[in-house]
């Protein structure tokens, strides 16, 4: 079982590039989240999709932007990187509202 | 808006020693509670939930941690660690008025030294 996959693993870009994270789930979730993870900090969410055609803001949402595709897919994007998006990023899943949050293995990106 | 706190950033503990990471939450409103671990370069994994119900909840690997509402804590325990739990562990918090929303703590990063 895969679960939840986000692509590419690894990126460097530079300072003004854009570039679209990635996230599929194949667990049949309504919901899916995006977070970035920075040391000491813990996770904080980026954008959430509480069904299929809809988005919201979360706590860090300014200079990201995201497509919830269908309801396997959920991409984040950067339009224009810069370096205080050096980060960790995670994608997760979650099926009815009670229940826990399945995470991918993340999406290490520096920004040079 | 939840606050989450883990108070411990670092814990070192000896192998086979008991350990206790610690939780506390800002609300008194009805809460859905979580402990996750992180291994290196790994994404999150659930090791136990507290929906509702027993105030004691058991997880995966032997952990337990016990929701206390008038203290609002979710303390994680476990009576004998092995080098294997070393990793960083989070808790999270999820309330009854808005599901979608998890709040996370900072993590705290259990070190166990042989």
């Amino acid at each position: 079982n895969a679960g939840v996959t986000q692509t590419p693993k690894f990126q460097v870009l530079k300072t003004g590039q854009s570039m679209t994270l990635q996230c599929a789930q194949d667990m049949n979730h309504n919901s899916m989240y995006w977070y970035r993870q920075d040391p000491g900090m813990g996770l904080r969410l980026i954008y959430y999709s509480a069904s299929e055609g809809t988005t919201d803001k979360g706590e860090v949402p300014n200079g990201y932007n995201v497509s919830r595709l269908n309801k396997r897919e959920f991409s984040l994007r950067l339009e224009s990187a810069a370096p205080s998006q050096t980060s960790v990023y995670f994608c997760a899943g979650q099926g009815q509202l009670n229940q826990p949050q399945h995470f991918g293995d993340g999406t290490r990106l520096s920004i040079l | 808006a939840q606050s989450v706190t883990q108070l411990d950033s670092q814990v070192p503990v000896f192998e086979e020693a008991p350990v206790e990471l610690r939780c506390n939450y800002s609300s008194s409103v009805s809460v859905y509670l979580f402990w996750y671990v992180q291994y290196p370069n790994q994404g999150l994994q659930l090791l136990l939930k507290y929906l509702s119900g027993s105030t004691l909840v058991k997880g995966i690997n032997g952990f337990e941690a016990e929701f206390n509402k008038s203290q609002t804590s979710f303390h994680l325990r476990k009576p004998s660690v092995h080098i294997s739990d070393t990793a960083e562990y989070f808790c999270a918090v999820s309330d009854f008025g808005n599901f979608n929303k998890f709040y996370f703590g900072s993590g705290t990063k259990l070190n166990v030294k042989p």
